[in-house]
């Protein structure tokens, strides 16, 4: 079936240092959604990348989709404690009903 | 901020047992959804809904899930005969639209199956 694979894992910085998380398919995307999950909470969208070679920034974070549409990025400038989390990237697996496709994750621990 | 409801914030259920989750989507939205994720992994897209019926179900959502809108704002999930297996967080999600949309998501509803 339809999969995102998603690295790494886990992920510990030292408060100021930059992170990035890298969302990959073996087969073309039509878009894709990343989403940030506090511990204990419930995913929040984050932001949707529809055009190849896109670029979006909010604040600190810089979201890219790969030209093939195959790949995705995440990265986080200067980490701060607020940004820890877990980061999924999500495929929306049909055109018409919506169903989102989440990769595995990675769980972001920021060293104050 | 309009937000997605869900109740309760923890179910704890014998094995075997029937359970009904319970969720208020975003009133304006059209598209509704449930999804599941089993402690320490990937959130699971468990089935779609739109127009009163299933739009997609994933090979999770067998006979044992139903869902349903029973009047305009509640969407439920019962889960029948529970196994200990279906312990996971249940999130509720709708969506404006169908695609390229963002999904607001509830709480969650922690279900423990003992």
């Amino acid at each position: 079936g339809q999969q995102v694979m998603q690295i790494p894992q886990y992920q510990h910085v030292q408060e100021g240092e930059d992170f990035t998380t890298y969302c990959n398919s073996s087969t073309t995307l039509s878009n894709i959604q990343w989403y940030k999950q506090r511990p204990g909470g419930h995913p929040v969208f984050l932001i949707q990348l529809v055009k190849s070679g896109e670029v979006k920034k909010q604040k600190r974070l810089t979201f890219q989709f790969g030209e093939a549409k195959k790949n995705s990025s995440l990265h986080i400038t200067a980490t701060q404690t607020t940004d820890v989390g877990t980061y999924f990237c999500a495929e929306d697996g049909s055109s018409n009903t919506g169903k989102l496709i989440f990769g595995q994750g990675t769980t972001l621990q920021v060293k104050p | 901020e309009p937000e997605v409801t869900q109740t309760p914030s923890h179910q704890v259920t014998q094995m075997g047992q029937e359970v009904i989750l319970r969720c208020v989507p975003i009133s304006n939205h059209l598209y509704f959804y449930w999804y599941r994720q089993i402690l320490g992994q990937k959130v699971e897209f468990l089935v779609s809904f739109y127009n009163n019926e299933i739009s997609e179900k994933s090979e999770i959502f067998d006979d044992q899930f139903s869902v349903e809108r029973p009047d305009g704002s509640n969407f439920t999930l019962k889960i029948r005969s529970t196994k200990l297996e279906d312990s996971a967080m249940y999130f509720c999600a709708s969506s404006a639209t169908n695609s390229n949309q963002p999904q607001h998501f509830g709480d969650g509803t922690r279900l423990s199956i003992l």
